[in-house]
């Protein structure tokens, strides 16, 4: 158990609608990564947000967007979903804010879109 | 070209062998990290590394930065070993992976 929890584990929903996932960091780190692994791509990264801020942004769609809040834990929006936008989302966490550090990930979060 | 390659794609062994897997990357990094995806999806932290070697149980990582190279070893494979290895550099940039199947 790596102290990171995402929830839902599983969500399935249709297009063009909007789902919100969740993550609480492990106690203590104050980095939260968003990552997206769809079958054909492997893990790609998406957004991180340090200690309430957005430190670093990867390949973020506009139709998708996050935010790190007071407590820390972090949500990731996503709308007008497409087919495509099915995969596991991870998140992960980490003390520091810049650079490579080691990350702990949570057990993701399985979206199916129909 | 993507920036990080991983070789070979897919590896079988059989239980007791040497395994390597080699992550190439075309950019400069401060830091290479090591994953581990088991079946069932969860994902762990193997190795943290910015130069030379590191040891954990029968896992061993190497990286040479000027030959902008890593490797991932596994000595005395087990099936518990079978997962996917994924490298990642210090842009946050993922090899596609390395699917071990380890049999008995």
């Amino acid at each position: 158990d790596s102290g990171v929890t995402q929830t839902p584990k599983h969500l399935i929903t249709a297009t063009g609608q909007r789902v919100t996932l969740r993550c609480s960091p492990r106690s203590g780190d104050l980095s939260v990564y968003w990552y997206q692994q769809s079958l054909d791509q492997g893990l790609q990264f998406l957004i991180q947000y340090y200690n309430g801020e957005e430190r670093a942004k990867g390949n973020i769609l506009e139709r998708f967007s996050a935010q790190q809040f007071p407590d820390l834990h972090s949500e990731l929006n996503l709308s007008s979903l497409e087919l495509g936008d099915t995969a596991l989302y991870f998140c992960a966490s980490s003390p520091h804010g810049g650079g490579l550090h080691e990350q702990f990930f949570g057990p993701g979060t399985r979206l199916t879109v129909l | 070209k993507n920036e990080v390659e991983q070789s070979p794609q897919n590896l079988t062994a059989q239980e007791g062998e040497f395994i390597t897997i080699n992550c190439s990357y075309s950019v400069g990094i401060s830091a290479l990290h090591w994953l581990q995806q088991h079946p069932g999806g969860g994902i762990v932290s193997l190795f943290m590394l910015s130069s030379g070697k590191k040891k954990h149980g029968r896992l061993i990582a190497t990286i040479n930065i000027q030959e902008k190279h890593s490797s991932l070893h596994i000595t005395a494979s087990h099936p518990r070993d079978s997962a996917v290895y994924i490298c990642a550099v210090s842009r946050l940039v993922f090899g596609k992976g390395t699917k071990l199947t380890v049999n008995p």
